[in-house]
């Protein structure tokens, strides 16, 4: 069973035209992380909630926004792609901060043309 | 120097080998993770582990605290065990914290048939 659902697994948008990706999770878990994976490096937090707390990673560049409006959903935003968001992007779910497991969806491979 | 190394960067195995991959890290941690992550797709948790030693199936996990040192073992290996294995550690003293996993670089195995 799909613990961490991300839609959609691909997305072509065009250079500036926004952009929403989506996560769904059924673990009832209380934080969501979304994360930034370019090809061949690690994964780069952008930011995570704590419940509804937001907390943003300093060098997230405001072009990202996150809206979780509910435990189960959290979106990401990318106002303006730029060719540089090319990225895959991967949304994480755990039970508290620190020392916990992550469980992590499949994944959407953004494009940006 | 990155604050997670991993080695080797990439590895080639024959199927039925026994493999090892080592993760060191600079910080003090309140956990470690090794991560799978096959082509294309999401991460997959494979261990967290704090102290000693864990195991599941064909995969072993142990780590030395004193010596800031982790192994990743598999066992009998197979193909379907070719993926990028990523080490990422949960900085201690982080508190109530904001649950950022600092990543190595992963390595890369690929076992032939």
């Amino acid at each position: 069973d799909a613990m961490v659902i991300q839609n959609p697994r691909y997305q072509v948008t065009q250079f500036g035209k926004p952009v929403t990706l989506s996560c769904s999770q059924t673990l009832n878990h209380n934080v969501m992380y979304w994360y930034q994976q370019k090809s061949s490096q690690a994964p780069k937090l952008l930011f995570h909630y704590y419940d509804k707390d937001f907390n943003n990673e300093a060098d997230t560049p405001d072009n990202f926004q996150s809206r979780r409006p509910n435990t189960s959903f959290c979106f990401l935003d990318i106002r303006s792609p730029g060719l540089g968001d090319a990225a895959m992007y991967l949304c994480a779910t755990s039970r508290w901060t620190g020392a916990d497991t992550q469980y992590f969806g499949p994944g959407t491979r953004l494009t940006v043309l | 120097k990155n604050e997670v190394e991993q080695s080797p960067q990439n590895l080639t195995a024959q199927e039925g080998e026994f493999i090892t991959i080592n993760c060191s890290y600079s910080v003090g941690i309140s956990a470690l993770h090794w991560l799978q992550q096959h082509p294309g797709g999401g991460i997959v948790s494979l261990f967290m582990l704090s102290s000693g030693k864990k195991k599941h199936g064909r995969l072993i996990a142990t780590i030395n605290i004193q010596e800031k040192h982790s192994s990743l073992h598999i066992t009998a290996s197979h193909p379907r065990d070719s993926a990028v294995y990523i080490c990422a550690v949960t900085p201690g003293g982080y508190g109530g914290s904001q649950g950022n996993l600092i990543f190595g670089k992963g390595t890369k195995l690929s076992v032939k048939p």
